[in-house]
């Protein structure tokens, strides 16, 4: 059964800094990898989605990394601002016919002025 | 295109009655998930359908339901409301029932009092 894990469970910032949330997963066999942002009270906003044939995928200040074989993603943020402040989830597609995204319990960041 | 939306967005409702959600998926967009959001849960999935057919159902009991019409829109019912149903409901759409990336809805929010 897939299990997701995200670290740190919370995070603050000053701003400016560049940082790294973090996701792990427990079965390597996914078909892609996705990275949310969630504001309080509010949907999600897709960020960046890996295909498992992927290592990486970038839009703008934002670069995520996918090792399936070490079962590990990472999202960096680069110079971070207080507009960047949400939980940031993560969510791997299986291989198997369900087509379900397993969630993380998500990352909430704080960037502080 | 619009976005996925989702009606009502705030609903209060009393123990033992039913809810019924809606979700309009993206123009040409005829895969449909719902997912539970809670502070214990976290994200869970519900269940997706495709042409209107139930492809996959998550680990939810059978008070739990939903449909899919012809126009891609599809509909959650919850019944005999429990209080741990209150919860963030998430639609999500994309083009073809596979893990590619999934376009989320703003959410209904349901209280059960």
């Amino acid at each position: 059964k897939q299990e997701v894990t995200q670290i740190p469970a919370a995070l603050s910032v000053p701003e400016g800094e560049n940082l790294v949330l973090n996701c792990s997963f427990t079965d390597s066999a996914i078909y892609n990898l996705q990275w949310f942002r969630q504001d309080p009270g509010k949907g999600l906003t897709s960020l960046l989605l890996i295909q498992s044939s992927q290592r990486e995928q970038t839009s703008g200040r934002l670069n995520a990394s996918l090792d399936k074989s070490s079962g590990r993603s990472t999202l960096y943020i680069a110079a971070s601002q207080p507009g960047d402040s949400a939980t940031y989830l993560c969510a791997v597609g299986g291989m198997d016919s369900s087509y379900k995204l397993i969630f993380g319990s998500g990352t909430r960041l704080l960037v502080r002025p | 295109k619009a976005g996925v939306t989702q009606t009502p967005r705030y609903l209060i409702k009393t123990r033992g009655q039913q809810v019924t959600l809606s979700c309009s998926p993206i123009s040409g967009h005829r895969s449909v998930s719902w997912y539970q959001q809670t502070p214990g849960q976290g994200l869970q999935f519900l269940f997706e359908y495709f042409s209107e057919t139930q492809r996959n159902k998550g680990n939810f009991p059978g008070r739990f339901s939903g449909r899919q019409f012809s126009n891609s829109r599809s509909e959650m019912n919850v019944s005999t409301l429990e209080l741990g149903d209150s919860a963030l409901y998430l639609c999500a759409s994309n083009e073809v029932p596979s893990p590619y990336e999934q376009y989320f809805g703003p959410g209904t929010r349901l209280t059960v009092t």
